[in-house]
């Protein structure tokens, strides 16, 4: 277990629907990190927030959008849904961000089906 | 171009023989960070090793050794002494610091499917 919680664990919904993915990082991480992973695209940055700001954006589509609140959780939109938005959605998180090594702490994942 | 090339799809190896899996990234940024993960079938994604681009050693972590070869701009995962449960996708990984050091950039490889043979 790595401390790093993210539900739902599985989310089915259809196509047009807007849904939100929830993450809490591990108890005194600052960064959130969400990634999307699907068969055809890999493994794929989206976003980073520190400390509530965000800090890096990757390739994260103009319908997503993403936020971390004061207690430092941090929710994942995702609007105007599409077949193609079926992946697995990951949050990380990390104590810091910059300079020195440190490891970052993935959550189990939330499993997103766009029927 | 590709920031993390991993050019083998799927490895096999003999249970406790050693396994390299290879890994290119390309930069030009003077400081990054290289990572290797580990993907088992349940899905849950576990940091292996990490080896900071002015590291002058190669990293180890128990039976994990990265092969840091920072001119060819390589960052090999080597196994030793393969075992049942290190059947996994194992996923190479770069971050760059964003140039104003506010935050981070991620780059995965698309994966190597390793599979331990008894």
């Amino acid at each position: 277990d790595s401390g790093v919680t993210q539900t739902p664990k599985h989310l089915i919904t259809a196509t047009g629907q807007r849904v939100t993915l929830r993450c809490s990082p591990r108890s005194g991480d600052l960064s959130v990190y969400w990634y999307q992973q699907s068969l055809d695209q890999g493994l794929q940055f989206l976003i980073h927030y520190y400390n509530g700001e965000e800090r890096a954006k990757g390739n994260i589509l103009e319908r997503f959008s993403a936020q971390q609140f004061p207690d430092l959780h941090s929710e994942l939109n995702l609007s105007s849904l599409e077949l193609g938005d079926s992946a697995l959605y990951f949050c990380a998180s990390s104590v810091g961000f910059s300079g020195e090594s440190y490891e970052q702490y993935f959550g189990p994942g939330t499993r997103l089906t766009v029927t | 171009a590709q920031k993390i090339t991993q050019t083998q799809p799927g490895m096999f190896v003999q249970e406790k023989e050693a396994v390299t899996l290879d890994c290119t990234y390309d930069t030009s940024d003077p400081s990054y960070g290289l990572f290797w993960y580990k993907q088992p079938s349940s899905g849950e994604m576990i940091f292996l090793i990490y080896q900071g681009s002015y590291d002058q050693q190669n990293a180890t972590e128990g039976r994990y050794s990265l092969n840091f070869q920072k001119a060819r701009k390589s960052a090999n995962l080597v196994i030793s002494a393969s075992q049942l449960g290190d059947s996994a996708m194992y996923f190479c990984a770069m971050r760059e610091i964003i140039i104003t050091n506010t935050g981070n950039q991620f780059y995965f490889g698309t994966g190597t499917s390793l599979t331990v043979i008894p």
